[in-house]
């Protein structure tokens, strides 16, 4: 089975600032893996994907993550951090089978200190 | 529209009633899923479907039940609502061609008094 661990449940950072939040994950066969945004009273948004292919992912809003088999980790990073990116960050993993079922870590609170 | 709707965006309701969740989808998506989102725990799988006859418990699927009406719609049901039912439930879909990641709709807050 597969797990996801983000390691603190919230982060804090400075405007301007390097944005890291960590997520380790287990799982028995090769991943895929995920990290999701939510803003506020909204559902969640896709910010980038990791199928095998580039182990460096690059996403949306400045947003990459970098897959380390060797780490099993798959942290998220953005060199400076905006006021618009505060919300709530998901990292999840899938394996390729019938049921593409995606398992989520606990989720990471990101404030953004003007 | 939205590709993933869900219907009601709110609900309160009482302990011991029934209450039905919509989603239905625009996407041509064949597999569909719900989900329920609490602090500190993420979101957690609670039925997942194939197609219309194709159904699946996911890892919290006790006092719930599901029925896909068609492939656009999933419904979720609380047969006898409680307490620790308050949460965030989303719908979402994906297709067969591969680990794209799901379109979630913009959830369902319920609250169960």
């Amino acid at each position: 089975a597969q797990s996801v661990t983000q390691l603190g449940s919230h982060v804090s950072v400075s405007e301007g600032a390097l944005v890291l939040l960590r997520c380790n994950y287990s799982s028995s066969v090769p991943p895929y893996l995920f990290w999701y945004v939510q803003y506020p009273n909204q559902g969640l948004q896709l910010l980038l994907k990791y199928t095998s292919a580039a182990t460096l992912v690059k996403g949306i809003n400045g947003f990459e993550a970098e897959f380390k088999k060797s780490e099993t980790s798959f942290h998220l990073t953005k060199p400076s951090a905006h006021m618009s990116d505060a919300a709530e960050y998901f990292c999840a993993v899938s394996i390729k089978n019938r049921a593409q079922k995606l398992v989520f870590g606990q989720g990471t609170r990101l404030t953004i200190n003007p | 529209d939205a590709d993933v709707t869900q219907t009601p965006r709110n609900r309160i309701t009482k302990t011991g009633k029934r209450i039905m969740l919509e989603c239905s989808q625009t996407k041509g998506h064949d597999r569909m899923y719900w989900y329920r989102q609490d602090p500190g725990l993420g979101l957690r799988l609670i039925y997942y479907s194939f197609d219309v006859k194709d159904i699946n418990k996911g890892e919290i699927s006790d006092g719930y039940s599901v029925s896909r009406q068609a492939q656009a719609k999933f419904s979720l049901s609380l047969e006898s609502a409680i307490p620790n039912q308050t949460a965030l439930y989303f719908c979402a879909t994906s297709d067969a061609t591969g680990p794209a990641g799901y379109t979630f709709g913009s959830g369902t807050r319920l609250t169960v008094v």
